[in-house]
């Protein structure tokens, strides 16, 4: 298997832009997470979402973010707009389901918002 | 509520030493504790888990952790030390009694194996 897929790898762009970030989970894999990472705040969980269906969203952080999961094999997380505070690395992982099942993290995204 | 506490930022230890990188955690039911690594400017990747049964697990690149549940403790250990285990390592949390489903992670401790 390919592992957990994220794209793009990198992103810069300008304040007030939309911006797209992409992951494809592990086939089989029930159970999607989007993370996201900075030096002051660490590891945040933003949304959680079981069978395509987001279950806990308390973490993102505001109106701007949004995420869907359409499929079973894709998951967009969307800013718009986009504020330099976004700046960060955003994560992808996936789990088989609810079981005792580790996480499989992507390789991840840089956002940069100048 | 779960919680998840690495109390040190950062341990240096010389190649070859024993390392130990500490985790404490708060659960309400039986404990799912997983130990992540991660290496600079890659995602966070499993190196050991601890659902039941034996208090020692074993996982990846030699590292092993000690589940210890009158502590709440679930340390990491390798007993060499390789330069190329610098890196972060994270420490996380879920309850199996059937909470939350989502892991609480730790704010990471940086390891450093000086040659």
């Amino acid at each position: 298997d390919a592992g957990v897929i994220q794209s793009p790898r990198h992103e810069v762009t300008e304040m007030g832009q939309e911006v797209t970030l992409r992951c494809k989970p592990i086939s089989g894999h029930n159970s999607l997470f989007w993370y996201r990472q900075t030096m002051m705040r660490g590891l945040e969980l933003l949304i959680y979402f079981n069978n395509n269906v987001p279950i806990d969203d308390s973490g993102m952080p505001e109106d701007r973010f949004s995420a869907k999961m359409p499929n079973a094999s894709f998951s967009t997380l969307k800013i718009q707009p986009s504020e330099p505070r976004d700046s960060a690395v955003y994560f992808c992982a996936s789990s088989r389901d609810r079981g005792p099942d580790e996480q499989y993290f992507g390789p991840g995204t840089r956002l940069t918002v100048t | 509520a779960q919680s998840v506490a690495q109390p040190e930022d950062q341990v240096n230890v010389a190649e070859g030493n024993p390392l130990t990188v500490k985790c404490t955690y708060s659960v309400s039911g039986n404990p799912y504790l997983f130990w992540y690594v991660q290496y600079p400017n890659r995602g966070l990747q499993f190196l050991l888990k601890y659902i039941t049964g034996d208090n020692l697990v074993k996982g990846s690149y030699g590292f092993e952790a000690e589940f210890n549940k009158s502590q709440t403790s679930f340390h990491l250990k390798k007993p060499s030390a390789l330069v190329s285990d610098s890196a972060l390592y994270f420490c996380a949390v879920r309850d199996g009694t059937g909470g939350s489903y989502i892991p609480t992670f730790g704010r990471g401790t940086s390891l450093i194996v000086h040659p």
